[in-house]
């Protein structure tokens, strides 16, 4: 099956800095990948979808200059959490998909903490 | 916003069925329902999906009512690693395929 991965798995921060977490398709060209934050205990909340060469289009209320998106290629897709705070932290899940197969595909999540 | 509503939790007895429902009373003609799960601080997992026939793989089976306003996942044996969150979405083909996902239903196979 199509596999998707997260780099890194845990990220610990400081307040104030920015964070890169890249989600990375495997075994196939993903036209479209999503970002999701979860919180304990809560359903993942979708924040963006991302076209290869495209901007991503935000949910709303989600601040796209804190929340930086970019799928330059059909196997990688980055968020950078910009100028992080405590309550930025959460587990950050990404997915793919391609336009032959509608399923999402998982990343298996980041967890970031922000100190 | 979330289309479906599933119950918060329910128990099943090891080797025995699962069957979780899943309402989404306000589907549109061509809104597929798709099925994942997600155990414990992991990814969520694809299990099944379908748009108006009743469809079975290697992990579940899916059951449409006729009029599309519900469905059910059947597990046929459920083991102690089925115990997940399960999450019924509905994606909507016209809107970017985003999948909106609402609370699931945390199962629990009981040994």
């Amino acid at each position: 099956g199509a596999v998707v991965s997260q780099h890194p798995s845990r990220v610990i921060c400081k307040s104030g800095t920015s964070v890169k977490i890249e989600c990375r398709s495997l075994d196939f060209q993903a036209t479209t990948m999503f970002w999701y934050r979860q919180f304990p205990k809560k359903s993942l909340m979708l924040m963006a979808t991302s076209n290869e060469g495209s901007k991503a289009t935000y949910e709303q209320g989600v601040e796209k200059d804190k929340f930086l998106i970019n799928h330059a290629s059909l196997t990688l897709s980055t968020l950078t959490v910009t100028s992080a705070h405590p309550e930025d932290s959460s587990f950050y899940i990404c997915s793919a998909s391609s336009t032959s197969s509608y399923e999402q595909y998982f990343g298996p999540g980041t967890r970031l903490t922000v100190t | 916003d979330a289309k479906t509503t599933q119950p918060t939790s329910m128990d099943c007895a090891e080797g025995r069925a699962a069957n979780l429902p899943c309402n989404h009373s306000t589907i549109s003609g061509n809104e597929y329902v798709y099925w994942y799960r997600q155990i414990h601080s992991q990814g969520p997992q694809y299990i099944i999906h379908g748009l108006k026939n009743n469809e079975t793989n290697e992990m579940a089976s899916l059951i449409i009512t006729e009029d599309r306003k519900s469905s059910t996942l059947i597990l046929p044996h459920a083991t102690l690693r089925d115990t997940a969150v399960y999450y019924c979405i509905v994606r909507t083909p016209s809107t970017g395929n985003q999948f909106y996902f609402g609370t699931g239903t945390s199962l629990t196979v009981i040994p």
